[in-house]
């Protein structure tokens, strides 16, 4: 069964660094998403990707955050200059289509530690 | 706003035995769709089951099921026969059509032998 590939699996960066996490979601999907998870707390939204744009963005996806498909299949979420409490679990998903019954595929995550 | 709420931090269950894992949404939306999640301490996010705000059956896949009342805004999981390997943390979550989804805090559920 096709899934969703995240790389890497757990990262740890100095804090004020860049980092790109990368995804590749699966094969004919179009709607890609990125969530966070705190150690212990909930999934949170980020951002929702669509036909090349962003499509929606939270409260915690501020100017430090970006993403991009740079050619077609990866799906990358970059962070300019880390910060402590960016430390969580980074999730990507994909959906085919647009009806509500599809569900978001996940990845296995990216450990983001920042030290 | 959408808002999902779990009031369940925490849930023990017989093994072999059933239980119930809360659910209940805030919307203003009739289109929506509502999704169960599974995250074992691997931490991989295990899609379980889907109920669409108008489906009049509900929903089940294998031992899940789903017990929706729309009036009262509850989209209950319920697992039957339970199992050691059903020891894990149950994310409810909301989506209407493209959009992000929205989820409960999660009820941590573990199964005893």
């Amino acid at each position: 069964e096709p899934e969703v590939t995240q790389t890497p699996s757990h990262q740890v960066t100095q804090m004020g660094q860049e980092v790109i996490l990368r995804c590749v979601p699966i094969s004919n999907h179009l709607y890609f998403y990125w969530y966070r998870q705190i150690l212990g707390q909930k999934v949170e939204f980020l951002v929702s990707f669509y036909n090349n744009e962003i499509s929606e963005k939270s409260e915690i996806f501020d100017d430090q955050f970006s993403v991009e498909r740079p050619d077609g299949s990866n799906f990358t979420l970059k962070i300019r200059s880390t910060k402590l409490e960016d430390s969580a679990m980074y999730f990507c998903a994909s959906k085919w289509g647009g009806p509500s019954n599809q569900p978001q595929h996940f990845g296995d995550g990216t450990r983001l530690s920042i030290l | 706003a959408q808002k999902i709420t779990q009031t369940q931090p925490g849930m023990f269950v017989q093994e072999k035995e059933a239980v119930t894992l809360d659910c209940t949404y805030d919307t203003s939306d009739q289109s929506y769709g509502l999704f169960w999640y599974k995250q074992p301490s691997s931490g991989e996010m295990i899609f379980l089951i889907y109920q669409g705000s108008y489906d009049e059956q509900n929903a089940t896949e294998g031992r899940y099921s789903l017990n929706f009342q729309k009036a009262r805004k509850s989209a209950n999981l319920v697992i039957s026969a339970s199992q050691l390997g059903d020891s894990a943390m149950y994310f409810c979550a909301m989506t209407h059509g493209t959009y992000k989804y929205i989820f409960g805090t999660g009820t941590r559920l573990k199964v005893l032998a």
